[in-house]
């Protein structure tokens, strides 16, 4: 185990809705990462966020948007959902703005149907 | 051109040999270089990290790292069938974004 959960573990949407993921990230990890991983894929990074700011950013449309707390917990949100957005979402924590040696949490499997 | 490329298996060794995985990346100015395992259904796990040219050892873990090639690989001695699972090579390139692999599918046969 890593110290990194994911709220929800399962998510249903339909297409057009809106969705919000949470991450809580290990103890003493100031940087969050999120990806998006296919099925049968390697994961595909979002976005990284560092005391607050993005700090990196993947090759995704701006309807996903992110979030960190002071606490370092994030949020991960998509809008405007589409059938090709069914993927698990993993969330990954790590110490520093390089944000090198990540860990992550068991994800969340988003299904828009 | 993928920036990180790997086979994606499945490489099927016996238990005890050596599994030799392989990964190529497309950016010279990659720095850090990253060796993940995934179970089926579960999330990947950190085995190894390694950001100088050479060989880096961790138990039955090696990683390689050949920048001028641009070429990571890992060995995993003495294979055991827990050690089957999805191997996701990570390459950590400019403004912080992180590249993975497709990931090789490793079979160890008791």
């Amino acid at each position: 185990e890593t110290g990194v959960t994911q709220s929800p573990t399962h998510l249903i949407k339909t297409r057009g809705q809106q969705v919000t993921l949470r991450c809580s990230s290990q103890s003493g990890h100031n940087t969050v990462s999120w990806y998006q991983q296919a099925l049968g894929q390697g994961p595909q990074f979002i976005f990284q966020y560092y005391r607050e700011e993005e700090n990196g950013r993947g090759n995704f449309p701006p309807r996903f948007s992110g979030l960190q707390f002071p606490n370092y917990s994030s949020e991960l949100n998509v809008n405007a959902l589409e059938l090709d957005d069914s993927a698990l979402y993993l969330c990954a924590s790590s110490l520093g703005s390089l944000g090198r040696e990540q860990y992550f949490g068991p994800g969340t499997r988003l299904t828009v149907t | 051109q993928k920036e990180v490329e790997q086979n994606s298996g499945p490489l099927s060794v016996p238990e005890g040999a050596i599994a030799s995985l392989n990964c190529t990346y497309s950016d010279r100015v990659s720095q850090s270089f990253f060796w993940y395992r995934q179970y089926s259904g579960k999330s990947p796990e950190l085995i190894m990290s390694i950001y100088s040219n050479g060989d880096k050892e961790d138990g039955r873990f090696t990683a390689q790292l050949n920048k001028a090639s641009q070429y990571v690989s890992l060995l995993i001695r003495d294979s055991q069938p827990s050690d089957s699972a999805t191997y996701l090579c990570a390459v950590e390139g400019n403004f912080n974004k992180f590249y993975f692999g497709s990931g090789t599918k490793l079979n160890v046969k008791p």
